[in-house]
């Protein structure tokens, strides 16, 4: 699977639009774009995945650049709850069995 | 259902004992996962299952580590010879396999361990 780059942390102010970038510039075309955040003391939990149109859930937007090269969450308004470490992974879809995290970005929504 | 279920969500125990958890995954999911989770690092992969088959294990999963899903519903990991560097979050998942597996993992809350 291809490897995945995230700031290991950011600030965003609650209500406004949290925007948490990834880079991977080694995408293939068969794999795809998944988020997944963990808050403190849980295990990690789903939020979007893509492969090269963007996607919108009730959690969060999903941006795939036109060349799949880097991705963007968008969490549209921010509460102090969204505090999370947020995990960017590429992985082809129904091959090999299992997500490989990285360190994630360090999301801090402050009041 | 109530999601992914690990048991117990604390274990503390000296070196060189004996811990099993236990991971009773959303019950129409037949694939199920095991990771760790040190401080402050992401999870690390370790073992999978498909119904009672346990098709991938990762190099981290030493020796000392077994892991089993007899029916096909629940499973244990058990960790003999316990070291402080067993000392982690043990969590589970589970999914759905096929193309409904695609929507991603559902993780439980997991277990920490600490040897001391």
């Amino acid at each position: 699977d291809a490897k995945t780059t995230q700031p290991p942390s950011m600030d965003c102010a609650e209500g406004r639009a949290a925007n948490l970038p990834c880079n991977h510039s080694t995408i293939s075309g068969n794999e795809y774009v998944y988020w997944y955040r963990q808050i403190h003391s849980q295990g990690p939990q789903y939020i979007i995945h893509g492969l090269k149109n963007n996607e919108t859930n009730e959690m969060a937007s999903l941006i795939i650049t036109e060349d799949r090269k880097s991705s963007t969450l968008i969490l549209p308004h921010a509460t102090l709850r969204d505090t999370a470490v947020y995990y960017c992974i590429v992985r082809v879809v129904n091959y090999g069995q299992n997500f490989v995290f990285g360190p994630g970005t360090r999301l801090s929504v402050l009041p | 259902d109530t999601g992914v279920s690990q048991n117990p969500r604390h274990k503390i125990t000296k070196r060189g004992q004996n811990v099993t958890f236990r991971c009773d995954p959303i019950s129409e999911h037949n694939r199920l996962y095991w990771y760790r989770q040190t401080l402050g690092q992401g999870p690390e992969f370790l073992t999978y299952f498909q119904n009672e088959a346990q098709l991938e294990k990762s190099r981290l999963l030493s020796d000392r580590f077994s892991a089993e899903r007899p029916k096909g519903s629940f499973s244990t990991l058990e960790i003999q010879r316990t070291e402080q560097g067993d000392s982690a979050m043990y969590l589970c998942a589970s999914s759905l396999g096929g193309a409904q597996g695609n929507y991603g993992y559902t993780f439980g809350s997991g277990t920490r361990l600490t040897v001391v």
